[in-house]
């Protein structure tokens, strides 16, 4: 199947600092990625619809000024979180697509803890 | 999408049948049901899909009712690596947006 990568797949930084994951797709092209955060014992919760050469799609309730994503290439999706706060210590995960498999089939990826102190 | 109802828990024993059910009721004609679990501490899994036939493939099984008000999925003999989260997910409209509920917590005893 498909593979999805994230990076870093563990991070801890101080209140106020920003951090950046990324999301990769490694053996295939995707226009469209989506980024999903999951706080402990709660399930997956979609933030954003993340577009290749175009701005992101917010979910109602997530601060696209906070959350900003870039999708600069077919294989490369980023979020970074700004001036993080501890209730952003959270689990973000992304997910993506081959065009062939059909949307329905979503390949995530590992996942990335953050922790703010 | 549809929304889908799930068992919170199920317990099964390593080597038995799992039947996790799901019920999605409001589905409609073009919407696909689709399968997922999690791990604990991991990304979700695909795991199956289908729209009206059942489907069958390396992972597990899916039945889906003559209605397609609601499905099981099957995984044929469990394994102590199958407690996860199965997640159940009914759509068509949304390309890629998956919303998941709670889900059913699958623990498999040895």
């Amino acid at each position: 199947g498909a593979v999805v990568s994230q990076h870093p797949s563990r991070v801890i930084c101080k209140s106020g600092t920003s951090v950046k994951i990324e999301c990769r797709s490694l053996d295939f092209q995707a226009t469209t990625m989506f980024w999903y955060r999951q706080f402990p014992k709660q399930s997956l919760m979609l933030m954003a619809t993340s577009n290749e050469g175009s701005k992101a799609t917010y979910e109602q309730g997530v601060e696209k000024d906070k959350f900003l994503i870039n999708h600069a290439s077919l294989t490369l999706s980023t979020l970074t979180v700004t001036s993080a706060h501890p209730e952003d210590s959270s689990f973000y995960i992304c997910s993506a697509s081959p065009s062939a498999s059909g949307w329905g089939e979503q390949f995530f990826g590992p996942g990335t803890r953050l922790t703010v102190l | 999408d549809a929304k889908t109802t799930q068992p919170t828990s199920m317990d099964c024993a390593e080597g038995r049948a799992a039947n996790l059910p799901c019920n999605h009721s409001t589905i409609s004609g073009n919407e696909y049901v689709y399968w997922y679990r999690q791990i604990h501490s991991q990304g979700p899994q695909y795991i199956i899909h289908g729209l009206k036939n059942n489907e069958t493939n390396e992972m597990a099984s899916l039945i889906i009712t003559e209605d397609r008000k609601s499905s099981t999925l099957i995984l044929p003999h469990a394994t102590l690596r199958d407690t996860a989260v199965y997640y159940c997910w009914a759509g068509g409209t949304s390309y890629g947006k998956l919303t998941f509920g709670q889900g059913t917590i699958l623990t498999v005893h040895p």
